[in-house]
């Protein structure tokens, strides 16, 4: 079974800097697909970002990118210009194509500081 | 916006009632899932299901079952409460060309006393 670890439990960043969140995965897939999630404390999940294993650029939406190391399972999020909503948990996912179980990590609190 | 509504939002219940929580979609998507939401382990799929009277289950399935007998709801079934079923339950849909993004509901809150 795919695990997905994310290391840090709880982060805090300053109003306007900019935060990485890491996040690793365990498959023997080739072809997969990654995603962040964000969880504000009004609880719903928001996708944030998508990246393709297929794909070696890597993906970007507004201040939010990632950083995809395929060789090194690796998925992490950067958030530049950090506002005060972006405070929430923040999930990754993988899922495998035509699978159908998205496997999360287990979060990480990320508090941003006016 | 999914067109993703859950409910109810919160219920509290005894152990050994049974209990279903609802999901509705307004889009005809046709993937839909739920997930229970414990701390420290993140979202765990329970069934998923992948058209009318079409379901499967994921990696929390014990002590759960489902029934879709309409492309827009999704119903979760609790035969039997038991207060390790205390969680936050959230309903998803899949969108896009390969299926494979998922947008949550709002979430219900369960507890079981």
């Amino acid at each position: 079974a795919q695990t997905v670890t994310q290391s840090q439990p709880e982060m805090s960043v300053q109003e306007a800097e900019t935060v990485t969140l890491s996040c690793t995965y365990d498959t023997s897939e080739n072809n997969y697909y990654l995603f962040w999630y964000k969880q504000p404390p009004s609880r719903q999940m928001i996708l944030v970002i998508r990246q393709e294993a297929y794909k070696q650029q890597n993906a970007t939406e507004n201040r939010f990118s990632v950083n995809f190391q395929k060789a090194a399972k690796s998925f992490s999020l950067k958030i530049s210009d950090s506002q005060l909503g972006d405070t929430a948990m923040y999930f990754c996912a993988f899922m495998k194509p035509h699978n159908n179980d998205m496997r999360f990590g287990a979060g990480t609190r990320l508090t941003v500081k006016p | 916006d999914a067109g993703i509504t859950q409910s109810p939002r919160h219920k509290v219940t005894e152990t050994g009632t049974p209990v279903t929580l609802r999901c509705h979609q307004t889009e005809n998507h046709r993937y839909m899932y739920w997930y229970r939401q414990d701390p420290g382990h993140g979202l765990r799929l329970i069934h998923y299901s992948y058209g009318v009277k079409d379901t499967d289950k994921g990696e929390v399935s014990d002590g759960y079952s489902v029934s879709r007998s309409k492309t827009e709801d999704f119903l979760l079934t609790l035969e039997s409460a038991t207060s390790s079923q205390t969680s936050v339950y959230f309903c998803a849909i899949s969108v896009g060309r390969f299926s494979y993004e998922q947008y949550f509901g709002p979430g219900t809150r369960l507890t079981v006393t």
